[in-house]
């Protein structure tokens, strides 16, 4: 089984503030994907990075797939209400591995 | 376009009684289908993958089994619901390695 530890598991923050979330694992992937869940419903996907060190921005979103491509991270400026839910990263093995999640909650 | 369509939503089921969740996706052709399940607020775990008509694989061994009986549609039952077996399931389709599109997800609770 390849884990994919996320770090923090909850983050509570207020408005405007900057916040980093990791998604952590000894195992190599080929590609590696960050998706979003809000309450009841089934996570979207976001963004998928496949290169080493490869650095995808979405709008007030960055993230950061590792040179080594076991790691990843994804930084969120200026956090609004609207980002509030739960991340979800999944590396590509022979299949996908989905990381323990990390809840985020934007307090307005 | 693609869409995946999961039914239903919310389901109250006693204990030992039979399961049947619905998924179907429209759009695409012979897509790789996933069940998952999903502990509150916490990551997913695979349940059973299909990469064709008859074609599935167990991941975890439980009381659940899935079926295929057409290209896009996948089926996820159980003869007798446990305690246990009380989640949020989703379905999901992908073309291989690609992103996932997941269903809205059906909440279960076994009483």
């Amino acid at each position: 089984t390849q884990l994919l530890e996320q770090s923090p598991q909850f983050l509570s923050i207020q408005e405007g503030e900057n916040l980093t979330v990791y998604c952590n694992s000894s195992s190599v992937f080929s590609s590696l994907q960050w998706y979003r869940q809000e309450p009841g419903e089934g996570p979207v996907l976001l963004v998928t990075v496949v290169t080493g060190g490869e650095v995808k921005k979405l709008k007030r979103l960055t993230f950061q797939f590792g040179d080594a491509r076991k790691d990843s991270s994804l930084h969120i400026t200026a956090a609004q209400p609207g980002d509030t839910g739960l991340y979800l990263c999944a590396g590509a093995g022979n299949q996908f591995y989905f990381g323990t999640g990390t809840s985020l909650t934007v307090i307005p | 376009s693609q869409t995946i369509h999961q039914w239903p939503a919310t389901l109250v089921q006693p204990v030992g009684s039979p399961l049947s969740l619905e998924c179907t996706v429209e759009g695409t052709s012979n897509p790789n289908l996933y069940w998952y399940r999903q502990a509150a607020g916490r990551g997913l775990q695979l349940l059973f993958y299909s990469i064709g008509i008859d074609q599935i694989s167990s991941e975890v061994p439980q009381n659940l089994s899935a079926s295929r009986p057409q290209d896009r549609q996948f089926i996820l039952s159980s003869k007798k619901l446990l305690l246990s077996d009380s989640g949020f399931y989703l379905c999901a389709w992908s073309e291989y390695l690609g992103g996932y599109t997941f269903g809205s997800g059906t909440r279960l609770t076994v009483v």
